[in-house]
């Protein structure tokens, strides 16, 4: 199984300041993904980060508010711009590997103040 | 629509009480399901997962899973709680040919000595 590891792994920012995680995977992957958690909540899918072209958003996310890049199988980046409190959750990256197999990061906690 | 509901918010159980926890879904194609754990600051681990065949499966740590395809539930039990079961798992459905998985809002296991 893919073993996928996430930096930073928490982090606390100022309002208006942006902020990237990486996500990167120890073997190739099919797919990879971005998920948010806030605070007593379940996940929620942000996008798909497609290789090599934009990621696919889901509704009520945006490209400019969570610029995605995916630039080969293994790698991935999530930014969180122009932060504000409402941003501060757990951000997860998954992937997906042959025959349906899910793994997750263990997570960006961000905080913004 | 597409949706996954986890009626128990929060369980109490005392180690080395049996334990079940319940998952609905609302799903239009073939549900492939899956319940992950999330301890305190960790990402998720997948515990297992329902694709086909026998309904009854089996998963890491003692615990299984029942798909019930009549009542829609894929609950997870496990016969005997140990304290470090304590966490939070999440139920969630997809379907065989698409990436997306749609999780339910949790249910926290807390566990007395």
């Amino acid at each position: 199984s893919a073993v996928i590891s996430q930096k930073p792994s928490r982090d606390i920012c100022q309002r208006g300041t942006s902020l990237t995680i990486q996500c990167q995977v120890d073997s190739q992957v099919t797919m990879m993904f971005w998920y948010r958690q806030q605070p007593g909540q379940s996940l929620t899918l942000i996008a798909t980060a497609n290789q090599g072209s934009e990621a696919t958003y889901e509704s009520g996310f945006v490209i400019d508010k969570f610029p995605i890049s995916r630039p080969n199988l293994t790698f991935s980046t999530l930014t969180v711009s122009n932060m504000s409190p409402e941003d501060s959750s757990i951000y997860l990256c998954r992937g997906m590997g042959v025959g349906n197999e899910q793994f997750f990061g263990p997570g960006t906690r961000l905080t913004v103040l | 629509a597409q949706s996954v509901t986890q009626p128990d918010i929060h369980i109490t159980v005392s180690e080395g009480a049996s334990l079940e926890l319940r998952c609905n879904y609302s799903y239009g194609a073939t549900p492939y399901l899956f319940w992950y754990v999330q301890s305190p600051g960790q990402g998720l681990q997948l515990l297992l997962k329902y694709f086909s065949g026998d309904t009854l499966v089996q998963g890491i740590k003692g615990f299984e899973a029942e798909f019930k395809r009549s009542q829609s539930s894929f609950n997870l039990r496990k016969p005997s709680v140990h304290w470090s079961d304590a966490a939070e798992y999440f139920c969630a459905v997809g379907a065989q040919n698409t990436d997306k998985l749609i999780f339910g809002t949790g249910t926290r296991l807390q566990v007395f000595p």
